[in-house]
């Protein structure tokens, strides 16, 4: 059964820094991967997603996750964090043929000034 | 603009009191789903419907149930609400199976309370 393990569940980066937000799944078939974010009391927005393209795929907001199959994982990252970053982002996975996403346990991303 | 509507946006009930959360969707999307999500957890799936195909997971509870009356408009509702079923309630919409890549595209939750 796929699943997906996001390290960490709290974040915190200066504004201004790199953001990485670390993710990995588990697969026994090439997966489609997801990044969502989700500002409080709302609901969750597609970041980015990978669906086995192009292996760095960019999103929205600044933000690029890489899919590295011998690793396993699809970091999210932004080379510089700003303040309205601040929120939850989850990783996910659909296998190919699935009809349900994964996700992950989220991680909440705290920008300090 | 094309988007997933839910109302209301909070909602308080009373410990077995029925309750029915409302999501419609203008992006004729032919699947619906319904995700609980409580505090600080990820969104756990409950069902979906796929047209009109009801497909419900099998660790919902009975106490969960769903219709939808067309293409845009899927409804939950709660027929005897515990204190364990506070938490948000995420409808999402996609086109197609998630299979094709398609996106899911999120409501903005409906948080509810039980008194």
């Amino acid at each position: 059964a796929q699943s997906v393990t996001q390290l960490g569940s709290h974040v915190s980066v200066s504004e201004g820094a790199l953001v990485l937000l670390r993710c990995n799944y588990s697969s026994s078939v090439p997966p489609y991967l997801f990044w969502y974010v989700q500002y409080p009391n709302q609901g969750l927005q597609l970041l980015l997603k990978y669906t086995s393209a192009a292996t760095l795929v960019k999103g929205i907001n600044g933000f690029e996750a890489e899919f590295k199959k011998s690793e396993t994982s699809f970091h999210l990252t932004k080379p510089s964090a700003h303040m309205s970053d601040a929120a939850e982002y989850f990783c996910a996975v659909t296998l190919v043929g699935g009809d349900k996403i994964i996700f992950g346990k989220g991680t909440r991303l705290h920008i300090l000034p | 603009d094309a988007m997933v509507i839910q109302n209301p946006r909070y909602q308080v009930t009373q410990f077995g009191k029925p309750v029915t959360l409302s999501c419609s969707q203008t992006l004729n999307h032919n699947v619906m789903y319904w995700y609980q999500q409580k505090s600080s957890q990820a969104p756990k799936l409950l069902f979906h419907y796929y047209d009109k195909d009801f497909n419900n997971e099998a660790d919902t509870p009975d106490n969960f149930q769903s219709r939808r009356p067309n293409t845009s408009f899927c409804f939950l509702d709660i027929r005897s609400p515990g204190l364990g079923d506070a938490a948000m309630y995420l409808c999402a919409t996609s086109r197609g199976l998630l299979a094709a890549a398609g996106t899911q595209y999120f409501g903005p939750g409906t948080r509810l309370t039980v008194l």
